[in-house]
C-alpha cells in the first residue's frame, strides 16, 4: 500500500460531462502529481502541486484544471469530456517539492471513461 | 527534447530465468534514474533510484546499473517470478532540482510456467 488514495476508482461519464478526481497524498508528503495513462501508452505529466501551489505543468489541456486544498488533498477537473480522455488517471506523491531524491508514491488511478 | 526510451517493447521468459531491460535516454540536465513496476491497473511502484555518481543498486531480485557516459540504464531480474510479470517503466528525473520526470513507455514482461 503506497498510502496515496484516489476516489473514485472507476468513472463512467458522458462526452461533454464534466468530472471531478480526487487523490489524498501519503502522510507527511507535500507535493502531489498527476498523471495521465492512456490504453498500453506510458504515463504523461499533467500538472504538479507543492503545499498548495502549482509547481510545473506538463501536457495538460484547458479543459482540465487541479488544485492543492490547504489538507494538502488534491482534485484534478476535466471538463467538456471527449472519447480521447478516456484513461487512468493517477495521483502520485513525494516528500520533497522538487522531486529530487525521494520516490514517487502512486494511487492505484481512477479508470475514466467517456462514452 | 528531453526523451527516454526503453527496449525490447515486450519481453517473454520462462519461470526462472534472468532477463535484462534497457533504457536510454537524452536528458539534461540530469538528476537522477528510477525504475518502477507497474502492474496491470495498478499505479507504479518505485524499485529503484540512483543518483548520478551510482553505477549500481540493488533490490532483492532487481539490480539496476547505470553509465551516466554513455545515457543507458538496465534493469536486470534474477530468478524470475510468476508475480514480476508486470510493465517496468524507466523514468529520469530532468532540472537542476529534478522536478522535471520524464516516463519512458515501459517495456512489458511476462514470465511464463
Amino acid at each position: 500500500d503506497s498510502g496515496v488514495t484516489q476516489t473514485p476508482k472507476h468513472l463512467i461519464t458522458a462526452t461533454g460531462q464534466r468530472v471531478t478526481l480526487r487523490c489524498s497524498p501519503r502522510s507527511g508528503d507535500l507535493s502531489v502529481y498527476w498523471y495521465q495513462q492512456s490504453l498500453d501508452q506510458g504515463l504523461q505529466f499533467l500538472i504538479q502541486y507543492y503545499n498548495g501551489e502549482e509547481r510545473a505543468k506538463g501536457n495538460i489541456l484547458e479543459r482540465f484544471s487541479a488544485q492543492q486544498f490547504p489538507d494538502l488533498h488534491s482534485e484534478l477537473n476535466l471538463s467538456s469530456l471527449e472519447l480521447g480522455d478516456s484513461a487512468l488517471y493517477f495521483c502520485a506523491s513525494s516528500v520533497e517539492g522538487q522531486g529530487a531524491g525521494s520516490p514517487l508514491h502512486f494511487g492505484n488511478g481512477t479508470r475514466l471513461t467517456v462514452t | 527534447k528531453n526523451q527516454v526510451e526503453q527496449s525490447p517493447q515486450s519481453l517473454i521468459i520462462l519461470e526462472g530465468k534472468n532477463c535484462t531491460l534497457q533504457c536510454n535516454y537524452t536528458v539534461s540536465p540530469f538528476s537522477n534514474l528510477r525504475w518502477y513496476k507497474q502492474d496491470t491497473g495498478r499505479g507504479p511502484v518505485s524499485l529503484t533510484i540512483m543518483t548520478f555518481s551510482e553505477n549500481t543498486k540493488s533490490n532483492g531480485r532487481y539490480t539496476a546499473t547505470l553509465d551516466a557516459d554513455t545515457k543507458q540504464s538496465s534493469l536486470h531480474i534474477t530468478a524470475s517470478q510468476l508475480s514480476d510479470s508486470a510493465s517496468y517503466i524507466c523514468v529520469v528525473s530532468a532540472g537542476n532540482y529534478g522536478q522535471n520526470f520524464v516516463f519512458g513507455p515501459g517495456t512489458r514482461l511476462s514470465v511464463l510456467p
